[in-house]
């Protein structure tokens, strides 16, 4: 089976800290993401990366950055954490687009209180 | 941009029913289309994966269709159970990588 894990299940962090949450997958897969969930605003993405070092931001990427060094693992850093970065974040990977099975499996979340 | 829809936002069910989970899309070149579960608190669970080239996909009590010409997707849940109350999404995917998520639907199967 599949797994992507994620480092914490809850944080909870003071405002102005910096941030990492931690990815991990064992599957080989090139693509990495980064989303955040908000009641009443779904999933939105921050950001993307689809190889080693190699990144692309999404829709929401302001006060966030990423770091993928190795394949298996992809960091989101808040670098300043403030309050309106309280949210769910959710990692997901999967192989690149063009081969026939693009699944895409998602770690377990990271609820993220920011005071 | 591909933008992704569900209606509706909720619904309730009797257990047993067969129940249908719907999904729009703007931008018919979408690779694939994916459906995942959500419970509360939790991540997300990949349930049916239907690529551009299929029209269907099983699994278990569940069916998943695709029709790219419409911009459509459905969900089939046949004889559903309070074990299947939970938020489902749907996702798009295109040329780019990205996944293009709908608001999704929470499901309540009443006992």
């Amino acid at each position: 089976d599949v797994k992507v894990t994620q480092s914490s299940r809850y944080l909870v962090k003071r405002t102005g800290e910096k941030v990492f949450l931690e990815c991990v997958q064992d599957m080989d897969h090139e693509n990495m993401f980064w989303y955040r969930q908000d009641p009443g605003l779904g999933l939105r993405l921050i950001y993307f990366s689809y190889d080693v070092k190699m990144k692309e931001k999404g829709d929401i990427p302001e006060g966030y950055s990423v770091s993928r060094e190795k394949k298996e693992r992809f960091s989101l850093i808040l670098e300043s954490a403030s309050t309106n970065q309280t949210s769910m974040y959710l990692c997901a990977s999967r192989y690149r687009t063009g081969l026939m099975n693009t699944e895409a499996f998602f770690g377990q979340g990271t609820r993220l209180t920011v005071v | 941009k591909q933008e992704v829809t569900q209606i509706p936002a909720a619904l309730s069910v009797p257990e047993g029913e067969n129940l249908v989970l719907n999904c729009s899309f703007t931008d018919s070149a979408i690779y694939n289309l994916q459906w995942f579960r959500q419970d509360p608190g939790k991540g997300l669970t990949s349930l049916l994966l239907i690529q551009s080239s299929q029209r269907e996909q099983t699994s278990g009590r569940l069916n998943a269709s695709l029709d790219k010409s419409s911009g459509r997707s459905t969900l089939y849940i046949a004889a559903s159970q309070p074990g299947d109350s939970a938020t489902y999404l749907c996702a798009g995917n295109n040329a780019g990588n990205m996944l293009t998520f709908g608001g999704g639907t929470r499901l309540m199967v009443k006992p």
